[in-house]
């Protein structure tokens, strides 16, 4: 079962406009969300984060929206450049995972969206 | 230099082989992880690791075991290989345990079993 859903398998955006990737969760009890970037043959990079007592967090080109009651965030990227092809991951978390006895540990990934960015 | 390497980078054998993929990491982190990524692109966790405590994913066959030396290095051994168990391997590392750790990533291990 997916708890981490990108509906999206690819995105393609001229370059210079907005890009815009969605990402559905299905646990209640994901409180930490992330974005990665990967590019191909490498690791995931870490893009950006924010906590669920926030709606909103900014740094530099990138801005994620968390919209808690439809278990809905997004990532903004403005304006999009072409060394942002990649394929993006949404990733979530537990807090109470973390105490002593939680359980298990680690993030949960949603498939991720390739974005294309064209010139 | 490279933050958070694997090796190998690639890795083919046969079913039933045992084999093991190594990792380091030279961040000072105190946390590791190993990922799997199979044929439909999901990322799962397999394992964490954090000063001396062992975090198991219940879905993981104990085939797996993970095994650290010292903090920068978390291994994976893996017994009796199957088919199933072709797939890239992530190894990741945060400096703290905790839902808010950015987490770094290797660049993967793509092993096929034949």
């Amino acid at each position: 079962d997916q708890q981490v859903k990108q509906n999206s398998p690819s995105l393609s955006v001229q370059e210079g406009r907005i890009s815009i990737l969605n990402c559905d969760y299905t646990n209640s009890m994901f409180d930490y969300f992330l974005w990665y970037k990967k590019y191909p043959a490498e690791g995931p990079t870490f893009l950006i984060s924010i906590s669920s007592i926030k709606d909103k967090n900014e740094d530099g080109r990138f801005t994620v929206f968390l919209n808690k009651s439809a278990k809905h965030l997004s990532l903004h990227i403005v304006p999009s450049q072409p060394g942002d092809s990649a394929v993006y991951f949404c990733a979530a978390s537990v807090s109470a995972f973390y105490l002593p006895g939680g359980g298990a540990d680690g993030l949960t990934f949603g498939k991720g969206t390739h974005l294309i960015i064209q010139p | 230099d490279t933050a958070v390497s694997q090796t190998p980078k690639y890795l083919v054998t046969q079913m039933g082989n045992d084999k093991s993929i190594k990792c380091e990491q030279n961040l000072g982190h105190d946390t590791m992880y190993w990922y799997k990524q199979d044929s439909k692109k999901f990322l799962k966790i397999m394992f964490s690791y954090n000063n001396k405590e062992l975090i198991i994913n219940e879905t993981v066959p104990n085939r797996f075991s993970p095994k650290s030396p010292d903090k920068a290095h978390l291994n994976l051994h893996i017994n009796s290989l199957e088919l199933g168990d072709s797939a890239v391997y992530f190894c990741a590392s945060s400096p703290r345990r905790g839902p808010n750790q950015p987490q770094h990533f290797g660049d993967g291990t793509r092993l096929s079993i034949l």
